[in-house]
């Protein structure tokens, strides 16, 4: 059965420090990697990975991708409260447009 | 450019009732997916819907859950004979190409059903 799995499930840390987000994958036929962030509201898009090792990167957020491992991490530098969301990682596998979704990392800011 | 617009944004049933929940996907989408989320788990996949298709719907509990996207008008995730298990919040997402093409979903806000 194919499945994503996240880790931490929570983290707290204080405004400034660097997060490290884990998601790792057991599916058949991978096709892309995904992580959302979700404050009260909708999940919001922040990456897409296809191709192993190589980084994504957008403001204080970066990405990675390790199809060997099979697994993915989510920095966060100098964290801000404004980061405080669920964090989710989702897999694309198979030949079907389905996602398979992670439970979330929850991650709390202190100022 | 309206997002993905679903309503109500709460909705409380009591058991045995039907529970309707609307999804407006983004303008030029086509494509519409359902996805269930339980507290302290990740969204689950219900069903994925085309223009007057249901392309998928093997996410979905056989009984008492049906969805539907017609030619005009929003996606409708309907829900009958309503029990507690089924209180939840419901997201909408929409894309303009199968979701394994794009990678990318546009999600609504959620409907966060109550059964009582």
């Amino acid at each position: 059965e194919d499945k994503v799995v996240q880790s931490p499930l929570s983290l707290v840390v204080h405004e400034g420090d660097t997060v490290t987000l884990n998601c790792s994958y057991e599916v058949t036929n991978f096709r892309s990697l995904l992580w959302y962030k979700q404050e009260k509201k909708a999940p919001t898009f922040l990456f897409m990975l296809t191709s192993s090792g190589i980084e994504k990167k957008s403001g204080r957020l970066s990405s990675i991708l390790d199809k060997k491992e099979l697994f993915s991490i989510l920095n966060i530098t100098a964290t801000q409260t404004g980061d405080s969301a669920v964090y989710l990682c989702a897999v694309e596998a198979g030949s079907n447009y389905q996602l398979i979704w992670g439970a979330g990392t929850k991650l709390i800011i202190k100022p | 450019n309206a997002g993905v617009m679903q309503n109500p944004r709460h909705l409380v049933r009591r058991r045995g009732q039907e529970a309707r929940l609307r999804c407006s996907p983004m303008k030029g989408h086509s494509h519409v997916y359902w996805y269930r989320q339980l507290p302290e788990e990740g969204l689950k996949f219900m069903v994925y819907l085309q223009k007057e298709n249901i392309i998928d719907e093997s996410g979905m509990p056989k009984e008492r859950f049906s969805a539907e996207f017609p030619k005009e008008g929003p996606s409708i995730l309907r829900i009958q004979q309503v029990v507690r298990g089924d209180s939840a919040a419901y997201f909408c997402a929409s894309s303009p190409r199968m979701a394994g093409n794009t990678g990318e979903l546009f999600f609504g806000e959620g409907s966060r059903l109550t059964v009582l």
